[in-house]
């Protein structure tokens, strides 16, 4: 089962905006708002950031948003802070009940 | 405060099995979807299977690399949640996460600390 294509490392300035992009198939990503983000600090478990594609749990900033275009979504990270630094995955629903993970982003506080 | 405790984690030969648990606190166990998530070192996350609640008719589904290796269950009245693994490979060297899903469809809402499973001859 492949992943999703995501880059592997996106980089900003504090204040600047940055967005990763999260390519799949219309088996997933483009046949289904099941779209999820995630962040990961080192060390640590994973974060839920969006879900159905730009909903955010509760008590994650609204700097996290996130969309969808076709097979690609993708999260944008307004305002960078140096607490962002941490690598991202995407997620989505596909046929048959499962689910596949993207090959993750890092990305960079400069 | 939803909390997620996985053990059992270890080394285990190629060919061997393992049981991994995972004791759930301070939710609802019986009417959450429960899954199991994995992460090989330096790599990125990989989804593993998932259980239904009871009420939802309690099945499974597997990621096919682990599908007929690898079973999950649940005792809702432990509040734990178990991953059978069998026939394991190398390939199957991880972090082995536990996930509760409130109704939300993404693999996990809330995530345990982890627990890392070696195969190694």
């Amino acid at each position: 089962q492949s992943a999703l294509t995501q880059p592997a490392s996106v980089s900003g300035s504090p204040g600047q905006s940055i967005t990763i992009s999260c390519t799949g198939t219309s088996s997933d990503v483009g046949g289904y708002n099941y779209v999820s983000w995630y962040q990961q600090h080192p060390g640590k478990a994973p974060k839920l950031m969006i879900y159905d594609v730009s909903n955010r749990p509760s008590g994650v900033s609204n700097r996290f948003s996130g969309s969808k275009s076709g097979n690609t979504a993708s999260l944008t990270i307004s305002g960078l802070q140096a607490e962002d630094e941490a690598d991202y995955y995407c997620s989505s629903y596909r046929s048959s009940s499962t689910y596949v993970f993207g090959t993750g982003t890092k990305v960079t506080v400069l | 405060e939803v909390q997620l405790v996985e053990s059992g984690g270890g080394l285990v030969k190629p060919g061997g099995s393992l049981r991994l648990s995972c004791a759930a606190s301070g939710f609802t166990f019986s009417n959450a979807w429960m899954s199991w998530v994995r992460q090989a070192p330096g790599k990125g996350l990989e989804w593993v299977g998932r259980i239904r609640s009871k009420a939802d008719g309690g099945t499974t589904d597997y990621a096919a690399p682990v599908k007929g290796r690898f079973t999950i269950s649940r005792d809702d009245s432990k509040t734990t949640l178990f991953l059978q693994m069998d026939s394991l490979e190398t390939e199957d060297t991880a972090v082995y996460f536990c996930t509760a899903g409130f109704g939300i469809p993404a693999p996990g809402t809330n995530w345990g600390q982890g627990t890392l499973v070696t195969v190694s001859s």
